[in-house]
């Protein structure tokens, strides 16, 4: 069964710091995908990356970047420079072969970025 | 172009009612969901579906029933509403063509009370 496992409940940091969020999964597959997704205070879910289990290349976008690592099951995500808009619950989510794309949850990371 | 859209945003319930929330997209995407987000358990399914007229259970289907009848809505109902039934409910859409899993969009969700 696939399971994903995001440790942090809750984490506070001072503005510009950097903050890494993990997430680590469980899948018995070889082909999945893996998503984050933020959801700030207003509710919304918002897609921010999506990397297949064949791509371990590390991705960076402006002060977001991730780390792929199949050695250890984890995809985890550092801002950099953290910013107060950058305050949100994070989610990471897998998504095994098989149809429909169902999405799996972890418990989410509240991420609060103090003035 | 509205993206997900979902009807009502709040709604209380008293134990024993029923109702039903609409979810609509006009992004012509095959696949839609429903989930339910609670405090610390991030997202978990409850229904989706692949297509116009086919639907199916997800990881905690019970209480629900849900029906696909065009492409662009999908239906959750409650036929009796229960307290533990007290949650946010989310929709959310994707794509299916591709051999890469794609991103799902979600809707603004609907924070459900019941009594």
């Amino acid at each position: 069964a696939q399971k994903v496992t995001q440790a942090q409940t809750e984490i506070s940091v001072v503005e510009k710091e950097d903050v890494t969020l993990d997430c680590v999964y469980e899948t018995r597959d070889t082909t999945y995908y893996l998503f984050w997704y933020k959801q700030p205070p207003s509710g919304e879910l918002v897609f921010l990356i999506r990397r297949n289990s064949f791509d371990e290349q590390n991705e960076i976008s402006g002060r977001y970047s991730w780390n792929f690592q199949k050695s250890t099951s984890s995809f985890n995500f550092t801002i950099t420079a953290s910013q107060v808009v950058d305050s949100a619950v994070y989610f990471c989510a897998l998504s095994e072969r098989g149809g429909a794309q169902k999405l799996v949850f972890g418990q989410g990371t509240r991420l609060t970025i103090n003035p | 172009n509205a993206g997900v859209t979902q009807t009502p945003k709040f709604r209380v319930l008293k134990t024993g009612q029923s109702m039903t929330l609409l979810c609509a997209q006009d992004m012509n995407h095959e696949y839609m969901y429903w989930y339910r987000q609670d405090p610390g358990m991030g997202l978990r399914l409850i229904h989706y579906s692949v297509g116009e007229g086919t639907t199916a259970k997800g990881e905690v289907p019970d209480g629900y029933n849900v029906s696909r009848l065009k492409k662009q809505n999908f239906l959750l109902g409650l036929e009796s509403a229960a307290p533990s039934q007290t949650s946010v409910y989310f929709c959310a859409s994707s794509y299916s063509w591709g051999s890469a899993y794609n991103e799902q969009f979600f809707g603004p969700g609907t924070r459900l009370t019941v009594l």
